[in-house]
């Protein structure tokens, strides 16, 4: 069965700072896979999705950057976080080809202070 | 662009008793597909039901049903004898075929449930 994994759980960074959040999935291969945020008490707002290694879309202009330097890896980066980055960070898969269904990861808690 | 809406912010709902927690869409896309997650305290997106638009008959899971209504472009989510722990949030979301079946979601709705 397919899992998703998302790490640090939980990071409190200063502003200015830079930033590195992690999402891997297993088994399965060369699944869509997407970026989200989600500010306290709202919705998911989509941020990268990519279709492939290298192979990314940004749907919003802010201030993060992500990369898929392998085909269930998943990389979400800043080199200098502001305060409105804080959120709720969610990576989600999708088998490519098949239903739309997302499957999301447990999610990192991103405090900028 | 397509939106998703959900006018109830929140509800409660006595232990066992069913509740309907509301999900329009504003799309002309003909092909698309419709989504209901939970969210629990600890924040995870957990997929509950799907339908999609070509579907003939409401989506049913468990203790989870769809109720599809493609002319009022509606899909609202019902679950049955209320327990304790579907205390959660609960999101719509849609994924439409113009735009690369990338899901849009709702606002949420917050839901209760009393002992």
């Amino acid at each position: 069965s397919q899992t998703i994994h998302q790490w640090p759980a939980t990071l409190v960074q200063p502003v200015g700072s830079p930033l590195s959040l992690e999402c891997t999935v297993e088994g399965t291969s060369n699944p869509n896979l997407y970026w989200y945020r989600q500010a306290a008490g709202r919705g998911l707002q989509l941020l990268f999705y990519s279709v492939g290694i290298g192979q990314i879309s940004s749907e919003v202009p802010q201030n993060l950057s992500a990369s898929r330097p392998q085909d269930r890896q998943f990389i979400l980066s800043s080199k200098k976080l502001l305060l409105s980055d804080s959120g709720f960070y969610l990576c989600a898969w999708r088998q490519t080809g098949g239903r739309e269904t997302q499957y999301f990861g447990p999610g990192t808690r991103l405090l900028v202070l | 662009a397509q939106k998703i809406t959900q006018t109830q912010p929140g509800m409660f709902v006595q232990e066992k008793e069913a509740v309907t927690l509301d999900c329009t869409y504003d799309t002309s896309d003909p092909s698309y597909g419709l989504f209901w997650y939970k969210q629990p305290s600890s924040g995870e997106m957990i997929f509950l039901i799907y339908q999609g638009s070509y579907d003939q008959q409401n989506a049913t899971e468990g203790r989870y049903s769809l109720n599809f209504q493609k002319a009022r472009k509606s899909a609202n989510l019902v679950i049955s004898a209320s327990q304790l722990g579907d205390s959660a949030m609960y999101f719509c979301a849609a994924g439409f075929k113009a735009a690369g079946n990338k899901l849009t979601f709702g606002g949420g709705t917050r839901v209760l449930v009393k002992p």
